[in-house]
């Protein structure tokens, strides 16, 4: 089973609209991070925003807001105020256990911004 | 304060050679971490190095092997290289802490092998 689930291949928002993508998680651990990359066509992954397995409140980074619903293992990521600069690839992914351990990550969302 | 950094930008290889890539993380991190990311696909964990020893590999065959050096800076080596491992090789570092931290990433090495 995959650890990481993206479903969403690609996305369309119009500028100033917000848009969630979608991002769901399998594992057993107790212990695990979250986390929300972004890739512009550049390559570089750039690191958005970051939600604990203990933390009882959302994640917010400035436009960049994690909704996570633990229950239903969901960490859905909320980019309000679109700008053109958001159309890049987004990559949900998960460190499990504790300690740096390698992240596992999805299979990303193109999303695009429209003028 | 510098980031990650990647050498070379780009790699072209034929089939049968060996690729060798390499890392600098942000000072004062001691983990560096590889990823293959091939075209149209998510990052896959390759390999990951703290305080100059092997912590974990992905499932990779062993033609793919790294180490880190003294100054935690890290060489990927890629032998005997196929088709396959045509990919953007992507390097990340991150503090060595018990808490889950962030992974900051390199702009990464296109390998193409021909």
């Amino acid at each position: 089973a995959q650890k990481i689930t993206q479903t969403q291949p690609g996305m369309f928002v119009q500028e100033k609209e917000a848009v969630t993508l979608d991002c769901t998680y399998d594992t057993s651990d107790q212990s695990y991070g979250l986390f929300w990359y972004k890739q512009p066509s550049s390559g570089e992954m750039i690191f958005l925003i970051y939600q604990g397995s203990y933390d009882e409140q959302n994640a917010t980074e400035g436009r960049y807001s994690l909704n996570f619903q633990k229950a239903r293992k969901s960490a859905n990521l909320v980019i309000s105020a679109s700008q053109l600069g958001d159309s890049a690839m987004y990559f949900c992914a998960m460190r499990e256990g504790r300690g740096n351990t390698p992240l596992v990550f999805g299979k990303g969302t193109r999303l695009s911004v429209i003028a | 304060e510098a980031g990650v950094t990647q050498s070379p930008t780009h790699l072209i290889k034929t089939r049968g050679q060996q690729a060798t890539l390499r890392c600098s993380p942000i000072s004062g991190h001691t983990s560096v971490y590889w990823y293959q990311q091939a075209l149209g696909l998510g990052l896959q964990f390759l390999l990951w190095y703290d305080e100059g020893e092997e912590r974990n590999r992905g499932n990779f065959p062993p033609r793919f092997s790294g180490r880190q050096f003294p100054n935690y800076s890290s060489e990927l080596n890629v032998n005997a290289l196929e088709l396959e491992d045509s990919a953007l090789y992507l390097c990340a570092s991150s503090l060595n802490r018990e808490i889950s931290y962030e992974q900051y990433f390199g702009p990464g090495t296109r390998l193409t092998v021909t």
